[in-house]
């Protein structure tokens, strides 16, 4: 069966970086693409940018240009999102997806990395 | 970026009741729009897409519909298990948005 297992939890200060990772199973992991969507307490889903496992393309939201990066390790089955730069409004539940159907639809999803930005 | 609005924000009914959501999109998407269900402290769950196509294992009470701007999910039935916020989100084009979400809670 699918699965993505995000890594755990992080604390970090105003002005670091965290990196997340996504490890998936249960299918071919080059076969579909991964999004990254991020949930700050109490609000609502922000999508904040896609990546092919295939030929590493990516699309990024705007507000989020300059200060994220993603990639994948297709040995390990892994997909990573970096964020840097981190503010306290960065403060949120960072999930990883499986971008199905050219990438815009996503159906399986990891249980979330909680990461509190906080001096 | 293309604003996906939802209404209303939150709902309040009983196990058996019909329940409808509203999803508009600021420009038109043609069919281009997925529905999301999240329940609290857990990972969104996928439930349509292509604004009317139930993805596998989805229950029939769930059914979506609209095309262009105007979206909406119903829910025929209202079960217990339901009880959770629903977001909309258009796939027309890069970057991808969500509504703001809608609360669905017990009367």
């Amino acid at each position: 069966q699918v699965q993505l297992v995000q890594s755990g939890a992080e604390v970090k200060k105003p002005g670091a970086s965290v990196k997340v990772s996504c490890k998936a199973s249960g299918y071919t992991f080059t076969t579909y693409g991964f999004t990254w969507v991020r949930q700050a307490p109490g609000q609502g889903l922000e999508w904040m940018g896609w990546i092919s496992t295939y030929t590493g393309d990516t699309n990024f939201a705007q507000k989020l240009q300059g200060r994220v990066t993603m990639t994948t390790d297709t040995s390990t089955s892994t997909a990573y999102m970096e964020l840097s730069s981190l503010r306290s409004d960065d403060t949120a539940v960072y999930y990883c997806a499986r971008a199905i159907r050219g990438g815009v639809n996503f159906d399986y999803w990891g249980q979330g990395t909680l990461v509190t930005v906080s001096s | 970026d293309i604003q996906m609005t939802q209404s209303p924000s939150s709902v309040s009914a009983s196990v058996g009741d019909r329940v409808t959501i509203t999803c508009r999109a600021s420009q038109g998407i043609s069919g281009w729009l997925a529905w999301y269900q999240q329940k609290p402290g857990k990972a969104p769950k996928f439930l349509i897409y292509s604004a009317s196509t139930l993805q596998s294992g989805v229950p029939s009470r769930f059914s979506g519909s609209g095309f262009g701007t105007d979206f909406t999910l119903t829910i025929s039935s209202l079960q217990p298990e339901d009880f959770a916020t629903y977001y909309c989100q258009q796939a027309n084009s890069f970057p991808l948005t969500f509504g703001g979400g809608t609360k669905v809670e017990i009367k």
